[in-house]
């Protein structure tokens, strides 16, 4: 199975920071990579697919970047609403496998 | 709009069985893969398995091959997860995920329903 790696694990940050999250692939996966957003309790949420594009309604802040096995995810203004949890998931191969999440927390 | 209702999580024992529902609206079901996706408490998010539209195609994670079953009633707007030889380790939320024409990640999610393996 793939194995995909998440760093960090968690971080604190302010409101209006810029944060990049990133996500690497134990292999090739071209651009077959989704984010997704999971705040406390709550199912996650579809942010961009295809590694870099955007799901219809989420804000432009965010933006996602890569190809092959390297992977980021950038908010350009946190807000409040963002500090969350977030995952990549590669969608190249079965098994699909998610990472391991990074924490987003208020600093 | 696109709902998905999870249904038929329980407590049940180490070695049980159990059958997940999920009911869909708000789409033409018939058309679109569907996959399951669990959560341990406090854990990040693990997929579990997929199946095609049509239901001809199945997929499963290595953790569940054998004992999980995933299929679908396309004439009820209807998907299934039949969990056999339950461990404490599939104690979980196990979410209902829609999928997207053009990649298997996951466009809409229900609630999720917990599991949990305990005697």
């Amino acid at each position: 199975a793939i194995r995909m790696t998440q760093s960090p694990s968690s971080f604190s940050a302010s409101t209006g920071d810029r944060v990049t999250i990133t996500c690497r692939a134990s292999q090739g996966i071209s651009n077959y990579l989704a984010w997704y957003q999971q705040q406390p309790g709550k199912a996650p949420k579809l942010l961009i697919y295809a590694a870099s594009t955007l799901q219809s309604g989420v804000p432009s802040r965010f933006s996602g970047s890569g190809s092959g096995t390297d992977f980021t995810l950038t908010v350009s203004s946190l807000q409040s609403e963002d500090f969350a949890t977030y995952y990549c998931q590669q969608y190249s191969t079965y098994p699909l496998t998610f990472g391991g999440g990074t924490k987003v927390e208020i600093k | 709009e696109v709902q998905l209702v999870e249904s038929g999580g329980d407590l049940v024992q180490p070695g049980g069985s159990s059958r997940l529902s999920c009911a869909a609206s708000g789409f033409t079901f018939k058309n679109y893969a569907m996959s399951w996706v669990r959560q341990a408490p406090g854990k990040g998010l693990e997929w579990v398995s997929g199946i095609n539209a049509g239901g001809e195609s199945t997929y499963y994670a290595d953790s569940v091959k054998g004992r999980f079953t995933i299929s679908r009633d396309n004439s009820k707007n209807t998907l299934f997860l039949q969990i056999n030889s339950l461990r404490a380790e599939d104690t979980a939320i196990y979410y209902c995920a829609k999928v997207p024409f053009g990649g298997d990640y996951v466009d809409y999610w229900g609630q999720g329903t917990l599991v949990t393996v305990s005697s």
